[in-house]
């Protein structure tokens, strides 16, 4: 079975400022990693993932993470953030095989102070 | 369809009373996940469809949730008797299950704008 912790319910941070969501997960076999983010009032959309490869990878509106995988962390970055970044995040965790479920964290609110 | 539709989008119901919650995934998409999502929580998994089948129904609260998938496309989620505490955002996504497709990304989860259910 598979897990995710997210240490942090809430980080508040100023705009302009860098932050890093952090992320650690449980597997006893392989998995991919996903960071979503769900905006105020709206849906989960996709951030980033992580499948295979380089261990640093970026997503969309300047979001990166890096796999460590032996810390067996997925920890999410912005050098410099902005109002609209204010936002829930979520890491996701799902394991090497085709009937396998996609189990999440129980979320990070971020909040960006002007 | 172009997204992931879920129906109703807001439900009140008695204590006491059944509800059935739907979602139409992706045309395609032969992964279907139901999701719970209560005020300051995060996403409870509840069950889990590849086609028709449930592989992992693990994370059902209880015997009075239950959920089905026909054709494999649309799936009802259906909570007996409802308490109060079953309250909640039910979230459906949908993905390629394919495990050739792993590897392409195609695997990633798009959401339904939800199901907002309120017991009285």
């Amino acid at each position: 079975a598979q897990s995710v912790t997210q240490l942090d319910s809430q980080v508040p941070v100023f705009e302009e400022a860098p932050v890093e969501l952090r992320c650690n997960y449980s597997s006893s076999v392989s998995v991919y990693l996903f960071w979503y983010v769900q905006y105020p009032n709206q849906g989960l959309q996709l951030l980033l993932k992580y499948l295979s490869g380089s261990t640093l990878v970026k997503g969309i509106n300047g979001f990166e993470a890096e796999f460590n995988k032996s810390q067996t962390s997925f920890h999410l970055r912005k050098p410099s953030v902005h109002i609209s970044d204010t936002a829930e995040y979520f890491c996701a965790v799902r394991q090497y095989s085709s009937a396998s479920k996609i189990i999440f964290g129980s979320g990070t609110r971020l909040s960006i102070r002007p | 369809g172009a997204g992931v539709s879920q129906s109703p989008s807001n439900k009140v119901t008695e204590k006491g009373k059944d509800v059935e919650l739907r979602c139409d995934p992706i045309s395609g998409h032969t992964a279907l996940y139901w999701y719970r999502q209560s005020l300051g929580q995060g996403l409870e998994f509840l069950i889990y469809f590849q086609g028709n089948s449930a592989p992992d129904k693990s994370g059902l609260p209880s015997d009075r949730f239950s959920a089905e998938r026909t054709g494999g496309s649309v799936s009802t989620l259906t909570i007996q008797r409802t308490q109060q505490e079953d309250s909640a955002v039910y979230l459906c996504a949908s993905s390629f299950g394919d495990r050739v497709l792993l590897n392409s990304g195609a695997n990633v989860l798009t959401f339904g704008a939800g199901s907002r259910l309120t017991v009285l």
